[in-house]
C-alpha cells in the first residue's frame, strides 16, 4: 500500500514566522511531488511542485525535495493570516494517479 | 483563460436517484482525473480517463459509479442509486500529459443525499 503521510497539525504559527510543513511518502518509484493548498470548503490549489532532489523557491514558498529519504517538505516564509489553509502533500504514484496526504492545518495567529 | 469547469456546484439528491457530475478541462488538457473527499477526509483518486478511454479506474468503487470522457463533450461521473455515504465533494483535475505534469483542479461539486 503506497502511502503519503503529512502531519496533522494544527500547525500554529506567529504572523510573520516561518512555517514548516513535512510529508513523507512510501513509493522509491514516485518522480512528481506537488504541494496544493485548500482553503475550507474550496478546492486544492498548486502551490509548488518539485521534480529534483534539492531546494525550489518560488516567492514566499521554498519546496525541499530527498528522495533517498523519501521526504518533501514545504516552508512558508513571513507567514500571513491569508496562509491560514489546510496544505495537502500530493505524490505522483502511478500514470498521473496523485496520492494525498492527510493535510496539515496551518493558522497563522497575529 | 478558462480553468477546469464543473457542474453542478452543488447537487442535492434523494437515496435511490442519480447523479451525473460534469467537467471540463482547462484549454489544451486532454488528461481528467476524478477525486472524492469525503468529510474531514484527504482527498481520494477515483478515475483517470483521456478521450474516449478510462486509463486507470482502480479507485472507483466497483458498483454503482462509471465514468467516461467522450470525444466531444465533458467528462461525467455517474453515481448510480446514490446512498447517503455517497455525500462528499467530487473534484475533477486536468493536465496536460501525466507523470510529470501538473494537475489543475476544478471547483468541485458538493453532493449531498438526503
Amino acid at each position: 500500500q503506497k502511502e503519503v503521510e503529512q502531519n496533522s497539525g494544527p500547525l500554529s504559527v506567529p504572523e510573520g514566522a516561518i512555517a514548516s510543513l513535512n510529508c513523507t511518502y512510501s513509493d522509491r518509484g514516485s518522480q512528481s511531488f506537488f504541494w496544493y493548498r485548500q482553503y475550507s470548503g474550496k478546492s486544492p490549489e498548486l502551490i509548488m511542485s518539485i521534480y529534483s532532489n534539492g531546494d525550489k523557491e518560488d516567492g514566499r514558498f521554498t519546496a525541499q525535495l530527498n528522495k533517498a529519504s523519501q521526504y518533501v517538505s514545504l516552508l512558508i516564509r513571513d507567514s500571513q493570516p491569508s496562509d491560514s489553509a489546510t496544505y495537502l502533500c500530493a505524490v505522483n504514484i502511478d500514470w498521473g494517479k496523485l496520492q494525498f496526504g492527510a493535510g496539515t492545518q496551518v493558522v497563522v495567529t497575529p | 483563460n478558462a480553468g477546469v469547469m464543473q457542474n453542478p456546484r452543488h447537487l442535492v439528491r434523494r437515496r435511490g436517484q442519480e447523479a451525473r457530475l460534469r467537467c471540463s478541462p482547462m484549454k489544451g488538457h486532454s488528461h481528467v482525473y476524478w477525486y472524492r473527499q469525503l468529510p474531514e477526509e484527504g482527498l481520494k483518486f477515483m478515475v483517470y480517463l483521456q478521450k474516449e478511454n478510462i486509463i486507470d479506474e482502480s479507485g472507483m468503487p466497483k458498483e454503482r459509479f462509471s465514468a467516461e470522457f467522450p470525444k466531444e463533450g465533458p467528462s461525467i461521473l455517474r453515481i448510480q442509486q446514490v446512498v447517503r455515504g455517497d455525500s462528499a465533494a467530487y473534484f475533477c483535475a486536468s493536465s496536460r500529459g501525466t507523470t510529470t505534469d501538473t494537475q489543475y483542479f476544478g471547483p468541485g461539486t458538493r453532493l449531498t443525499v438526503l
